[in-house]
């Protein structure tokens, strides 16, 4: 079965500790996307990548990272720098060429306390 | 700037019909998208307009003016599955990217 996997579902951690959540896709895709969602809240984009060994800033990058080493795996780092961490966060995919049809993941919801 | 307009909350009954309305601002506009949420859950891909009209799939349909800068999501015969929130998305610019709107909560009841 091809699909998104987000490990773990749920992720509890203390303020000041970095936190990376995992996104591996076997889609065969080249675009993926991490996105947060906060209650009654769109998704935002935090960074997106077209394409191995690259990627761009979205619209709430500040406080996160992320790296594209390989094309299943986007991993997204959650620093200490991220002033509201607390969120749900869901990473997707889609097919070059179909901009408008995105596949996500079942979702990350992150805890700092 | 971009941005999308879509109501909060629409209730409804069972075996009815709800129309859910996106309006949006952008620019390099290429379409409109509409993803379903049910609760902790993903949002799933539900339909697509690049150009001005209607597109059916099943009991759902969407709706896209591109001079009115406006759409809409028909559901049709609801069911109770179909309680979930509801998300345009606008696809925007060469890099495609999607901006979704804030979502509408809809409540299908008995």
């Amino acid at each position: 079965d091809g699909g998104i996997t987000q490990s773990p579902k749920y992720l509890f951690r203390k303020e000041g500790q970095n936190v990376t959540l995992s996104c591996e896709q076997n889609l065969n895709h080249d675009a993926m996307y991490w996105y947060r969602q906060d209650p009654g809240q769109g998704l935002r984009l935090i960074y997106y990548s077209q394409i191995v060994n690259d990627f761009q800033k979205g619209d709430i990058a500040e406080g996160y990272s992320v790296s594209r080493e390989k094309k299943e795996s986007f991993p997204l780092t959650v620093t200490s720098a991220q002033k509201n961490p607390t969120a749900f966060y869901l990473c997707a995919s889609r097919v070059a060429g179909e901009a408008y049809e995105q596949y996500f993941g079942p979702g990350t919801r992150l805890t700092v306390t | 700037g971009q941005s999308l307009e879509q109501p909060s909350e629409v209730t409804a009954v069972e075996g009815a019909i709800v129309q859910i309305n996106c309006t949006y601002q952008t620019s390099g506009f290429y379409g409109l998208s509409w993803y379903q949420q049910h609760d902790g859950g993903a949002p799933t891909f539900l339909s697509y307009n690049a150009l001005d009209g209607l597109e059916e799939t099943g009991r759902f349909s969407s709706f896209l003016s591109r001079s009115d800068s406006y759409g809409y999501l028909l559901l049709q015969e609801l069911q109770m599955k179909d309680s979930a929130s509801y998300f345009c998305a606008v696809s925007w610019g060469s890099q495609g990217n999607l901006i979704f709107g804030k979502g509408t909560k809809l409540s299908v009841k008995p």
